[in-house]
């Protein structure tokens, strides 16, 4: 089945650092979805792309939907203390399994203050 | 009020019991979803259900059963728990036709 990548597990940062993840897939995904989520409590919707090459920000966050349709990368810029938790990338592949969703492993991100 | 719950938010059982996970929505969505977190393995998809008379496995469906009771309704059964169904449990539902899910808040599972 299809599999995602991402980088790097763990994060540890200083406040008013920017930060940067990965997700890269063997295959292609029509959709990339970036989700946190904070102890003890489910993933959250951060950013949704849906076309290569798609830059799209929400607030200190911005990602990017790769060109080649198997990668995606989110930013953080200057870093804040509830910015903590684990950040999922997930990807919709094309074919017949259109509901399916496929999750990275998560980036733990602590920050420091 | 939040848009998908899950009871109970926390269960410890034995081996052998019987357990089951409720999930309930409020957003209308056709489609529900069970996933399960492990540390350092992300979710891992269970079961999902297009609609009432619709169920189908996922990828870890071995020692699960789900139940669609109405539109707003999924529960998730481990009929006999073993140890290693120690895990996280989401609830998610979306829309026919959008990709996003929506998560509810989780019920946390220790199986003795």
């Amino acid at each position: 089945g299809q599999q995602l990548n991402q980088s790097p597990q763990s994060m540890f940062i200083q406040e008013g650092e920017d930060v940067s993840m990965n997700c890269t897939s063997s295959s292609i995904f029509n959709t990339w979805l970036w989700y946190k989520q904070d102890p003890g409590e489910g993933p959250v919707l951060l950013i949704a792309l849906y076309k290569a090459g798609e830059l799209t920000s929400n607030g200190r966050l911005t990602a990017q939907f790769g060109i080649t349709r198997k990668d995606s990368f989110l930013n953080i810029s200057a870093s804040i203390p509830s910015d903590v938790g684990i950040y999922f990338c997930a990807g919709q592949g094309s074919g017949g399994s259109n509901y399916k969703l496929t999750f990275g492993k998560g980036t733990l991100l602590t920050v420091n203050p | 009020d939040a848009d998908v719950t899950q009871t109970p938010r926390n269960r410890i059982t034995k081996t052998g019991k019987r357990i089951m996970l409720e999930c309930s929505q409020t957003k209308g969505h056709d489609r529900m979803y069970w996933y399960r977190q492990d540390p350092g393995l992300g979710l891992q998809l269970i079961y999902y259900s297009f609609d009432v008379k619709d169920i189908n496995k996922g990828e870890i469906s071995d020692g699960y059963s789900v139940s669609r009771q109405a539109q707003a309704k999924f529960s998730l059964s481990l009929e006999s728990a073993i140890p290693n169904q120690t895990a996280l449990y989401f609830c998610a539902t979306s829309q026919v036709g959008q990709e996003t899910q929506y998560f509810g808040p989780g019920t946390r599972l220790l199986v003795l």
